[in-house]
């Protein structure tokens, strides 16, 4: 079956970066896009932006073009997720999902805090 | 950005009442292609989100028959024929016509 499976929990100071991981089984990896949504803390989601899987090249959210950055390592089937020199408002849960049949996966807890 | 305004944004329903979740669009969400792409998510308490309905109407196979979805251009409606436990969450409406894609701030299904 369909699953987009990703890394666990991270706890990281202002200042600091972190790549967090998204791997797919189940269907082609370069046949659909992979999302990225961002859940602050009791909030609603927003959308990041996505990656083409076929060439690698990402596009992002007016709100995310600085210091996001999302890659992939298609031989893995795994989409990643970094963020640099991380701030409080950062600190939110980090959703990816792939483009058509909207399958998500199950999140990844990102907080800030010196 | 293309605004969803989703209401009520709470709901208290017992077992076995319909429900209706009204989500509005600040501009026509039918495409180029000719397809609307307005979805309906359900994000239950401490999970990720779910998917239940593509391109305003169309249930995914696992979602049950007591979910549907209608509306066209900027209105949309995602109604449930009788709310069952399994259904208490949020339930979001997000748009994949223009970029950047955008969620309405969601509806509160709680049970009475």
């Amino acid at each position: 079956q369909i699953q987009l499976v990703q890394s666990g929990p991270e706890l990281k100071k202002p200042g600091e970066s972190v790549k967090i991981s998204c791997k797919a089984s189940g269907y082609t990896f370069t046949d659909y896009a992979m999302n990225w949504v961002k859940q602050a803390p009791g909030n609603g989601l927003k959308w990041m932006g996505w990656i083409n899987t076929q060439t690698g090249k990402p596009t992002y959210a007016d709100d995310f073009k600085q210091r996001f950055v999302f890659s992939l390592e298609t031989s893995a089937s795994t989409a990643y997720l970094q963020i640099n020199n991380l701030n409080i408002e950062d600190t939110a849960t980090y959703f990816c999902t792939r483009s058509g049949s909207g399958y998500w996966g199950q999140g990844v807890m990102v907080t800030v805090s010196s | 950005d293309v605004v969803m305004t989703q209401t009520p944004v709470s709901l208290s329903l017992a077992i076995g009442q319909p429900a209706s979740i009204s989500c509005k669009s600040s501009q026509s969400l039918l495409g180029t292609s000719g397809k609307t792409f307005l979805n309906w998510i359900l994000q239950r308490p401490g999970q990720s989100p779910k998917r239940l309905i593509y391109q305003v109407s169309k249930l995914y196979s696992e979602v049950p028959d007591r979910f549907s979805g209608s509306g066209s251009e900027t209105e949309f409606t995602l109604k449930i024929s009788r709310v069952e436990a399994e259904d208490l969450g949020v339930y979001y409406c997000w748009q994949g016509t223009h970029f950047p894609y955008t969620f309405g701030a969601g509806t509160k299904l709680e049970l009475k």
